[in-house]
């Protein structure tokens, strides 16, 4: 049992390259989640999807775009990265009826946006 | 005014000490109030949730909620080097809807 899985673990993009962040769960949660989480700023959702096949915005979507591919994978594209998108990038997921508190969270990715 | 307030430190303590941490919010929609420990270039983990008001204990730890003043505490009873993280405290009003975390106040405890 992996729990939440990501990949890249750590990635260096150019600015106005593109790249996509992958995130599975093996858990049969139904609600995914992609946060950025920067110095002094905490976590910040960018992106969620309910359940299989919806997408809602978070705080800061600005730049990226999600496909919930499947109920097990959620990925986070970054279509033209800026400076501004360095960050560190968590995915998470949560059943339904735990989802009002408990997220269990990937390990993460680091990106750096030169 | 952000919704979750919480000084992010850092806190230094010794071991044995008694930690207190705090949050402070404006919504007084919020029932679930939760507190994640997120090591060191690690994904954060639930170590602790409290519906509505009151107190929770697990352990060392003990988890209030004051929704009258719109604030919660964790405190850690005798800390530990391990217990060495940072602390985010979070927010919600229902299932299906999205976390709101604090900005998460770094503990280092030396032994």
């Amino acid at each position: 049992n992996a729990g939440v899985t990501q990949t890249p673990k750590f990635q260096v993009l150019k600015t106005g390259q593109s790249m996509t962040l992958q995130c599975a769960q093996d858990m049969n949660h139904n609600s995914m989640y992609w946060y950025r989480q920067d110095p002094g700023m905490g976590l910040r959702l960018i992106y969620y999807s309910a359940s299989e096949g919806t997408t809602d915005k978070g705080e800061v979507p600005n730049g990226y775009n999600v496909s919930r591919l499947n109920k097990r994978e959620f990925s986070l594209r970054l279509e033209s990265a800026a400076p501004s998108q360095t960050s560190v990038y968590f995915c998470a997921s949560s059943s339904w009826d735990t989802s009002a508190y408990e997220q269990y969270f990937g390990p993460g990715t680091r990106l750096t946006v030169t | 005014q952000k919704e979750v307030e919480q000084d992010p430190g850092p806190l230094s303590v010794p071991e044995g000490a008694i930690v207190s941490l705090n949050c402070t919010y404006s919504n007084s929609a919020f029932q679930y109030f939760m507190w994640y420990r997120q090591y060191s270039r690690k994904g954060p983990e639930l170590l602790m949730y409290t519906y509505s008001s009151g107190n929770k204990e697990d352990g060392r730890f003990t988890a209030q909620v004051d929704k009258s003043s719109k604030y919660i505490s964790l405190f850690i009873r005798d800390s530990q080097p391990s217990d060495s993280a940072t602390y985010l405290c979070a927010m919600n009003y229902q299932a299906g809807t999205a976390l709101i975390f604090g900005k998460g106040t770094t503990l280092s405890v030396s032994s």
